[in-house]
């Protein structure tokens, strides 16, 4: 079966600008998840859907991140406007269904440089 | 507050050795417990997992975990290490829907 698609794997842009990053979770996988990887760290859940609907956003910045996931299957991430502290690994995970921490199934990731 | 340490940054095992890898969490209760490995430029992967029962858990390839709730720990082992070993393991706990993730051990392995 087809894992988790990213794209794209790389950005690289100026504080201030946006970008916008796009998630294809595994066919039939109804949670999907959105982490913030910062260099050294662990990764840090931003948002979690569940089909089409938010289950925690959180830790979500919303005065600049925002995340939907339109018909329940594929899902967008965008930052605006981008600042220095946002360069990370952006991964997206998707699970078959949210209850006792079903195995997540993660995407390469998209590492996003801001200058 | 709920929360996943590993208190080793950055391990340097030799191939063959065996290895260790510690991560204890903070939670009242029984958690869900994870180890996953992410290699260069690559998603992370679970190893095993655990659940309840049995407190020797089995992963692929080659690891296993034991879980000690006296010591709220929950360590990764594999008893040969392999080159191909080289990579960041992170022990996560799910719990109300949300994974938690300790901030990683980097390995290296030594030829």
């Amino acid at each position: 079966e087809a894992g988790v698609a990213q794209s794209p794997r790389y950005k690289i842009i100026e504080k201030r600008q946006s970008v916008a990053f796009w998630c294809n979770p595994i066919s039939g996988h109804a949670t999907l998840y959105w982490y913030q990887q910062i260099l050294g760290q662990g990764p840090k859940l931003l948002i979690q859907f569940q089909n089409n609907g938010v289950v925690d956003d959180s830790q979500l910045p919303k005065d600049r991140f925002s995340a939907e996931r339109l018909k329940g299957v594929d899902s967008t991430l965008k930052i605006q406007p981008a600042k220095l502290e946002d360069s990370a690994v952006y991964l997206c995970a998707s699970s078959s269904n949210s209850g006792r921490g079903d195995e997540q199934f993660f995407g390469p990731g998209t590492r996003l440089t801001v200058l | 507050a709920q929360s996943v340490t590993q208190p080793d940054i950055h391990i340097t095992v030799s191939e063959g050795a065996s290895l260790e890898l510690r991560c204890n969490y903070s939670y009242g209760a029984t958690p869900y417990l994870f180890w996953y490995v992410q290699s260069p430029g690559q998603g992370l992967q679970l190893l095993l997992k655990y659940f309840s029962g049995d407190t020797l858990v089995q992963g692929i390839k080659g690891f296993e975990a034991e879980f000690k709730r006296s010591q709220s720990s929950f360590n990764l082992r594999k008893p040969s290490v392999h080159w191909s070993d080289a990579a960041e393991y992170f022990c996560a706990f799910y719990n109300f829907n949300k994974f938690y993730f300790g901030s990683g051990t980097k390995l290296n392995v030594k030829p």
